[in-house]
């Protein structure tokens, strides 16, 4: 069955990286594209930025471009989210999520990981 | 990108229909029938309801249904029940080649 797994919850310092993971199974990882979505509590899902997962090509939200990027490995079936020069703002839930046929269809999910920016 | 505009909250009492819209421009929901709906229960993963507009995933009831008008788009959850209390979400498929979210409508089962 189609899995995503994500890394563990993350502390860090404002100014900080972080950088989350996203391991996928039961698939043909190349297939499909894997999107990053977030959820700031009290507010709604962000759409971040999607990655080509089999010709790497990458896109992202024009709030978030600069600071966040996008990679995968095809030999691990894993894809990453680094979002850099973090601020408060940013303490959220972290979504990997798969998407299938159309462009907006996320149909596969990673449990979610807790990312909190504090000093 | 502006996020889609879906009312904050609505709600309904067992056994009535509800619909939630989710307003766009002609750069996105106007633009493509790439408009999905999911619901979320905070702390658990998004789950997708409806897709390309109208289409629902393997699993999900038919009590939901989609819609779009213009740059309007529509979910409908008909014979309301407790457990369809959740926050929903709208996406769509932009110009950009990026996805906007809708700010998400808080659903009240009364």
């Amino acid at each position: 069955q189609v899995q995503l797994v994500q890394s563990g919850a993350e502390v860090k310092k404002p100014g900080a990286s972080v950088r989350v993971s996203c391991k996928a199974s039961g698939y043909t990882f190349t297939t499909y594209a894997i999107h990053w979505v977030r959820h700031v509590p009290g507010q709604g899902l962000e759409w971040m930025g999607w990655i080509n997962a089999g010709n790497g090509d990458t896109r992202s939200s024009q709030k978030l471009q600069g600071r966040v990027t996008i990679t995968r490995d095809t030999s691990a079936s894993a894809t990453y989210m680094e979002l850099s020069s973090l601020r408060s703002e940013d303490t959220a839930v972290y979504y990997c999520t798969r998407r299938y046929g159309g462009y907006a269809n996320f149909d596969y999910w990673g449990q979610g990981t807790l990312v909190t920016v504090s000093s | 990108q502006s996020a889609l505009t879906q009312p904050a909250s609505v709600s309904g009492s067992p056994g009535q229909s509800i619909t939630i819209s989710c307003t766009g421009t002609s750069s996105d929901v106007g633009a493509y029938n790439y408009v999905s709906w999911y619901q979320h229960h905070p702390g658990k993963a998004p789950k997708l309801m409806v897709y390309d507009v109208s289409n629902r995933p393997s699993g999900v009831s038919n009590r939901f249904s989609g819609s779009k008008s213009g740059n309007t788009a529509s979910l409908t959850i008909s014979g309301l029940q407790a457990e369809d209390e959740a926050d929903y979400y709208c996406n769509s498929y932009t110009s950009s080649d990026t996805v906007v979210f809708g700010g998400g409508t808080k659903l009240t089962v009364l």
